[in-house]
């Protein structure tokens, strides 16, 4: 799997836009960009995943550049149930062949909503 | 479908004896994964399943570990002789899989569960 590189932490502001942002220089082609998310003392939850256009649901939104060697998760308004950590995974699409199943996680971005 | 279930939540056990964590995955899911996750660590795969066959399994599954999902729903994780740095929380995940494609992109996100706490003293 292509590896990432996420900031440690960021810190935001109830209400105000989060931009998270991502590098997967060595991206395939074929490469999905997926995003979970891991709140304290629960499971990783998903977010969004994308593969070249930018896509939104009622999460988040994913910006993906036009060379696909860079991604920005974006919280439109952050709140204080967003403090979590983000994880950018880079993998082929997990509904694809038997050697496509797992995802790696890295570190993340462990990110802080104040109040 | 209330989700993936795991049991149990919390498990302290001593060095050397055995311990065994179940995984119910969401009913239409025919993936299943095992991940082990440490303090301030993303979480680190195990294993996975396809319907009841074992596709992968990681290095760091050492013979002490096995896992079962012998009619491809529920899964069982078994630790045998465990040691201190077994300490970790285990965590369960399903999704669906190629052959369910027509299903929207959005579905083919891993669900997790909320994880087993495995405590060795």
């Amino acid at each position: 799997d292509a590896k990432t590189t996420q900031p440690n932490s960021m810190e935001s502001n109830e209400e105000e836009p989060v931009h998270l942002p991502c590098n997967h220089s060595t991206i395939s082609g074929t490469d999905y960009i997926h995003w979970y998310r891991q709140l304290p003392s629960q499971g990783p939850e998903y977010v969004i995943h994308g593969l070249t256009s930018n896509v939104n649901n009622r999460m988040a939104s994913l910006a993906i550049a036009e060379d696909r060697k860079s991604s920005t998760l974006i919280l439109h308004r952050a709140t204080l149930r967003d403090a979590a950590v983000y994880y950018c995974i880079i993998s082929p699409h997990p509904a694809g062949g038997t050697s496509y199943g797992k995802l790696t996680f890295g570190q993340g971005t462990i990110l802080t909503v104040h109040p | 479908d209330t989700g993936v279930s795991q049991d149990p939540r919390h498990k302290i056990t001593k060095r050397g004896q055995n311990v065994t964590f179940r995984c119910d995955p969401i009913s239409e899911h025919n993936r299943l994964y095992w991940y082990r996750q440490t303090l301030g660590q993303g979480p680190e795969f195990l294993t996975y399943f396809q319907n009841e066959a074992q596709l992968e399994k990681s290095r760091l599954l050492s013979d002490r570990f096995s896992a079962e999902r012998p009619k491809g729903s529920f899964s069982t994780l078994e630790i045998q002789r465990t040691e201190q740095g077994d300490s970790a929380m285990y965590l369960c995940a399903s999704s669906l899989a190629a052959r369910q494609r027509e299903a929207p992109l959005h579905n083919y996100g891993y669900t997790f569960g909320s994880g087993t706490r495995l405590t060795v003293v």
